[in-house]
Parts: structure tokens; sequence; C-alpha cells
């Protein structure tokens, strides 16, 4: 098994542009989840997932857009892309027992610079 | 809604200290417990986990005890080594889908 896979590893945008952060797990998970991670802030949840077709928003969802049409793949799409919204980005899965979400698989991240 | 406070960092002890980091959360119902950690350009990875009241997480010589009466899950390890040096970061899970992450302690551990 691949894990949770996300691309690209790295990516510089200008100002206004808009750009999808691509996310895949091969784990049939039905959880998945984006986060953004901050110096000193921790990870904070973007949006996330409880299903194909099922999104809703997390902390910190301004800004960006997601979809899941999928079980296995859930990418983030930054419309208009701004220098606040530089960051790391980890998307994770998890399944669940009970309603509530047992322990998330990370990928690797994703690291945004905005210009 | 849901929260996470963690111990401030950044933590540093020599090899072979006693490591304790503390957690309390704020949650509403029994939320299930987790210590991740983070090594230097990697994402996260479980560390250990408990999912109800008095249950104790073990993993690596790491240890943490769900305690519903004080909200706390603190990390501890008897002796840690220069490879333990990384972020940990303490989580719950509610039954909403979605979970919540306290800020993270940087370790660092000296030879």
């Amino acid at each position: 098994n691949a894990g949770v896979t996300q691309t690209p590893k790295f990516q510089v945008l200008k100002t206004g542009q808009s750009m999808t952060l691509q996310c895949a797990q091969d784990m049939n998970h039905e959880y998945m989840s984006w986060y953004r991670q901050d110096p000193g802030m921790g990870l904070r949840l973007i949006h996330y997932s409880v299903g194909a077709g099922i999104t809703d928003q997390g902390e910190v969802p301004n800004g960006y857009n997601v979809s899941r049409s999928t079980t296995e793949d859930f990418p983030l799409r930054l419309l208009s892309a701004a220098p606040s919204q530089t960051s790391v980005y980890f998307c994770a899965s998890s399944y669940s027992s009970g309603g509530a979400q047992e322990t998330q698989y990370f990928g690797p991240g994703t690291r945004l610079l905005v210009l | 809604g849901d929260s996470v406070t963690q111990m401030e960092g950044p933590v540093t002890l020599s090899e072979e200290a006693f490591l304790t980091i503390n957690c309390t959360y704020t949650a509403t119902g029994y939320p299930s417990l987790f210590w991740y950690v983070q090594y230097p350009g990697e994402g996260l990875q479980l560390l250990l986990k408990a999912t109800k009241a008095d249950d104790k997480g073990s993993n690596k010589g790491f240890e943490a005890t769900y305690r519903k009466e004080t909200t706390s899950f603190h990390l501890e390890k008897g002796s840690v080594q220069v490879s333990d040096s990384a972020v940990y970061f303490c989580a719950l899970s509610s039954r909403l889908g979605k979970s919540t992450f306290g800020d993270g302690t940087t370790l660092t551990v000296k030879p």
C-alpha cells in the first residue's frame, strides 16, 4: 500500500493564481481531512469529509474548496492564492469506529509559497 | 467546541532524562485521545492512543493514561534518547468525523 500520497511536494504561486493540491489514499478509509501547519500554531483543520459526496468546513475554510467524488481522492483547491496561504498542507485519512475518527494516516505534505 | 492544550515548548533534555509533556482537553462526550509524532520534513505519525477512560496507551517506551476526571492525557517516557527529538502533538477525535490538535511541543534531546 502507498498509504496517503500528496502532490506536488513543493509549489510556488503568485498572488491571485489558483491551483489544486492532490491527495489520494489506497486504504479504503471513509474519513479524509486537510490541515495546514504554520509555525507555533499546530495543525488547523481546513475541510474534511466523512465519505464520498460529503464534505464539511473545518476551522479555517476561507479561500479553499474541496470535493470528494470518490473514496480515494480528496483534492484541495485554492481559488485565488494569497500570501497568508503560505504554509505546509497535510492530507490525512482514517477509518471510523462508532462514528468517531480513528487513527489518522498523514501524507508527506505539500509546502506552498505564495509570493 | 473541542480544544486541546499542550505544555508550551520547546523542551530540551539530556539523554536518559525523564520526559513529561502535559496535555489537557475540553470536549463533549467521550473522545478518543492520541499522541502523534512528527520528525523533520515528514508528516505526523501515530505514537499511541487511548479510546476510553483509564486506558493506557504505550509504544516505544512512551506512555499516556486517559484521565477523565482531570481531562488529561500526559505523555511520559522514562529515559529519552537522541532519536526521540521531534515535535509531539496531542489530539482528540470526536464522533463528528474530525480531530482537534494541540499546538505541538518540540523536544530536543542532547547527548
